[in-house]
């Protein structure tokens, strides 16, 4: 199994300013996911971020708008930049399970509202 | 990939039990199909995989024909707590984790 720690849970930020989500797994992982979910729809992959290694973005997802972090095998941050109402959506960070636990564990979530 | 289509939305009461279908009619042959639950404010939680054939667990049963183009999450006696949002998806869970969710199907259990 997996624990993810995800901060912030939610925010409200004003047009055209950033936000860096933060994601700490308790244990360490190759491959990290970023989702978007928007209001009452389901999850869209935005990118995959391996330690050591730069991004992979998503169809649709550009590293200009959505930079990834990924320092260590245990935490990665995701920043939504030059934000625009069209971003207000809830985005999850994944991680596959450990030990022969290949399913994917979530976050809680990150509710951004853009004004 | 494979698409996957599952109903918007179903009603059931306390008691019973649910049974929610999904199609994937382009499966491929490595893809696992797998279903999440999702409360509000919370990210979806792992309920139950499968390759073919039946699978049950504590929470739930999952059965898959032999074609594999859809499969159907049997939940047993339902309270009101399983109300939440059900994603079918397919994908190489373990492998690529190239994964294809469904729109999901929300789910109210009445009293």
């Amino acid at each position: 199994s997996a624990v993810i720690s995800q901060k912030p849970s939610r925010d409200i930020c004003q047009r055209g300013t950033s936000l860096t989500i933060q994601c700490q797994v308790d244990s360490q992982v190759t491959m990290m996911f970023w989702y978007r979910q928007q209001p009452g729809q389901s999850l869209t992959l935005i990118a995959t971020a391996n330690q050591g290694s730069e991004a992979t973005y998503e169809s649709g997802f550009v590293i200009d708008k959505f930079p990834i972090s990924r320092p260590n095998l245990t935490f990665s941050t995701l920043t939504v930049s030059n934000m625009s109402p069209e971003d207000s959506s809830i985005y999850l960070c994944s991680v596959p399970g450990t030990g022969g636990d290949e399913k994917l564990f979530f976050g809680s979530g990150t509710q951004l509202s853009v004004l | 990939l494979a698409k996957t289509t599952q109903p918007i939305s179903m009603d059931s009461y306390e008691g019973q039990e649910v049974n929610i279908t999904c199609s994937h009619n382009n499966i491929a042959t490595n893809d696992y199909i797998t279903w999440y639950q999702q409360f509000p404010s919370q990210g979806p939680r792992f309920i139950i995989q499968g390759y073919k054939t039946k699978v049950t667990n504590e929470v739930a049963s999952l059965f898959i024909p032999a074609d594999r183009k859809s499969s159907t999450l049997s939940l047993p006696r339902v309270s009101l707590s399983d109300t939440a949002v059900y994603y079918c998806l397919v994908g190489d869970m373990g492998g690529t984790y190239q994964l294809i969710w469904g729109a999901g199907t929300k789910l109210i259990i009445k009293p």
